[in-house]
């Protein structure tokens, strides 16, 4: 069974531009969860998605948002970047939703977003 | 305010147990999370917690007290691949946020 995907591995823009990132996930999981982690502020979580609908939201500016589409792959939008934006972009999948005892998730290996 | 608290570092030596704690104040509590990340890795799930009481799994262990606010991540026969930073989450911000903790490292010797 093939892991958790994301796309591009690396990455490098410019102050001001936009950057999409992309999640695969497990083959049958429908909820995936996204998070930045950078040594200032370390691991923090942005949005959990799930059939498409977001259910789950970190505190982090509208800059950042996010969409699930029908074969539950996922896709993560941040407009205007910021130096601060710099960061590990990780996403992880997951069978169901959170609350449930027999919750698991499932790691991709992050994006490396660079900004200029 | 919203606060996680897990030991900065901790030192164990190879095949002995270790405890590493987690204290929180969160508006709200739905679960806990336990994950485990290598330098340079991304992270990986250990356990998420939802009632109190004792979860194992393998030489891992996780146990919750909601009323106390606390739980802690039991690891046994340690090995030197152990050695890693261990976070600690809290389900329970608002509009469902995780609150982090900011890690503990532990170092495995020999």
């Amino acid at each position: 069974k093939a892991g958790v995907t994301q796309t591009p591995r690396y990455l490098i823009k410019t102050r001001g531009q936009q950057v999409t990132l992309s999640c695969s996930p497990i083959s049958g999981h429908r909820s995936v969860s996204w998070y930045q982690q950078t040594p200032g502020q370390g691991l923090q979580f942005l949005f959990e998605y799930f059939s498409e609908t977001q259910r789950n939201k970190g505190n982090f500016p509208g800059r950042f948002s996010g969409r699930q589409f029908s074969n539950s792959r996922s896709e993560m939008n941040v407009s205007t970047l910021e130096l601060g934006d710099s960061a590990l972009y990780l996403c992880a999948s997951s069978l169901g939703v959170r609350a449930m005892p027999t919750y698991e998730q499932y790691f991709g290996p992050g994006t490396r977003l660079t900004v200029t | 305010g919203q606060n996680i608290d897990q030991p900065t570092e901790m030192t164990a030596t190879e095949g002995a147990i270790v405890q590493i704690n987690c204290t929180y104040q969160t508006s709200g509590f739905n679960g806990l999370f336990w994950y485990q990340q290598h330098a340079g890795e991304a992270p990986t799930f250990l356990s998420y917690n939802v009632l109190d009481g004792l979860e194992e799994k393998g030489r891992f262990s996780s146990f919750l007290s909601r009323s106390k606010g606390y739980s802690y991540l039991l690891l046994k026969e340690l090995q030197m691949k152990d050695s890693a930073s261990y976070l600690c989450a809290v389900d329970g911000g608002s509009q469902g946020n995780l609150i982090f903790g900011k890690g503990t490292k532990l170092s495995v010797k020999p």
